[in-house]
């Protein structure tokens, strides 16, 4: 089944950049996801990207698809610490969507 | 309105005794979902029931029987509750296009 890996954690300063990266398996997924799960609630949808896509900017949000190395990113400008929470990427292959482990960011001030 | 419910949001009960939580939608989605959030915060799907039919059951103990009454509910009954079974089961809804809408999470505790 299809396999998706992100990094544990990151530490970033407010108003920095942040970057967090997720790699996958299946290359025929259709559509990949950037989740985002503030403490005690549910995920929110943040933003998504189209396979036949390299690139979506969506305010803040800069996601980037490599369909190559498999390797999806996330680019948050301008941390805030509003931005403080769990990122998970997921990955549709059919009716399923498979998560990754979640990115914890923490934005220090 | 909330647009995915969950009840309870918390839940706290002994081994052995037998559960349910509760989720509705008004989204009028025909895709519910049943993911089982452990304490390192891994997210896996468990059941997905399409217009109260179920389609994706993945490697669940017997213990857990999903009830779809209609497509705007998907209900969760645990019985014979374990240690083991201590997450946060969240409910989610999708209009099948991949993104889900998921509710608060309902936290159960198995003492």
């Amino acid at each position: 089944g299809e396999d998706v890996e992100q990094s544990l954690f990151l530490s970033v300063r407010e108003g920095d950049s942040s970057v967090i990266n997720c790699t996958y398996t299946d290359s025929s997924s259709t559509y990949l996801y950037w989740y985002k799960q503030e403490p005690g609630a549910g995920l929110q949808l943040l933003t998504y990207i189209f396979s036949n896509m390299d690139m979506k900017q969506d305010q803040r949000l800069t996601v980037l698809l490599n369909k190559k190395d498999k390797h999806l990113s996330l680019r948050i400008a301008d941390t805030q610490t509003g931005d403080s929470a769990i990122y998970f990427c997921a990955v549709s292959a059919g009716n399923k969507l498979t998560f990754g482990g979640g990115t914890r960011v923490l934005v220090k001030p | 309105d909330t647009a995915v419910s969950q009840t309870p949001k918390y839940l706290v009960t002994q081994m052995g005794n037998d559960k349910s939580i509760k989720c509705e939608q008004n989204l009028g989605h025909d895709t519910m979902y049943w993911y089982k959030q452990d304490s390192k915060k891994f997210l896996k799907i468990m059941f997905s029931y399409n217009n109260k039919e179920l389609i994706i059951n993945e490697t669940v103990p017997n213990r857990f029987s999903p009830k779809s009454p209609d497509k705007a509910h998907l209900n969760l009954h645990i019985n014979s509750l374990e240690l083991g079974d201590s997450a946060v089961y969240f409910c989610a809804s999708s209009p099948g296009t991949g993104e889900l809408f998921f509710g608060e999470g309902s936290r159960l505790t198995v003492l």
